[in-house]
């Protein structure tokens, strides 16, 4: 079982649809999560962080957690054709045994048609 | 203010020769990180300082990496006598605090031919 997984897709949504973007990981240590947004030849562009469970908004993406399930979702509304990119999940632990190592999944690849 | 920078932005080597990756992070940020993007291993985790300081080298795939960062700033990850596998992009982060978001920097596409 991988540490952190994501369908790898491709997700396709209409433009102006509400995307759904999926992760699971494996260790119930993990406190910190990330979505990342990567474009084709780019390095990855932090989208959003959380730490507690719950939804945490920042504009069109809503990022959400359930330790209790060990799943993290992120939620792009009005999704836009600028929005089409891979979408890379990725998990850090804390506390004493925290080294600021992320764990990364293999991407979720979304594309928002015109 | 400025982002994380790193040189060469390309490098293409021939086999058996060393080569030297730059990390600049962003400034006051103590943390920083060397990640590893490849088309069939994803990404993953090289090595982590905080300071000059390398708590955590456990990503280091072979004893021809090697890093070190001086003046709590600028960081280098040398690969000695390059192999065709060690083609990948190579990417750096920093963060604050261990705890905080990581920023990544525009990366190194290393070619070994």
């Amino acid at each position: 079982q991988k540490e952190v997984e994501q369908n790898s897709g491709p997700l396709s949504v209409p433009e102006g649809a509400i995307a759904s973007l999926n992760c699971t990981y494996s260790d119930r240590g993990s406190q910190s999560f990330f979505w990342y947004r990567q474009y084709s030849g780019k390095s990855p562009e932090l989208i959003m962080s959380i730490y507690s469970n719950g939804d945490k908004e920042d504009g069109r993406f809503t990022a959400q957690l359930n330790k209790a399930s060990q799943y993290v979702s992120l939620l792009i509304r009005d999704s836009q054709p600028s929005d089409s990119a891979t979408y890379l999940c990725a998990v850090n632990r804390s506390g004493s045994s925290n080294t600021g190592k992320l764990i990364f999944g293999q991407g979720t690849t979304l594309q928002v048609k015109p | 203010g400025a982002g994380v920078s790193q040189s060469p932005s390309n490098k293409v080597t021939e086999k058996g020769k060393d080569v030297e990756l730059r990390c600049d992070p962003i400034s006051g940020h103590t943390a920083l990180y060397w990640y590893r993007q490849s088309l069939g291993q994803g990404l993953e985790f090289l090595i982590y300082f905080q300071g000059n300081s390398a708590p955590d080298k456990s990503g280091l795939p072979s004893d021809r990496f090697s890093a070190e960062r001086t003046g709590g700033s600028v960081s280098t990850l040398t690969i000695q006598r390059t192999q065709q596998e060690d083609s990948a992009v190579y990417l750096c982060a920093s963060s604050f605090r261990v705890i905080d978001e990581q920023y990544f920097g525009p990366g190194t596409r290393l070619t070994v031919t």
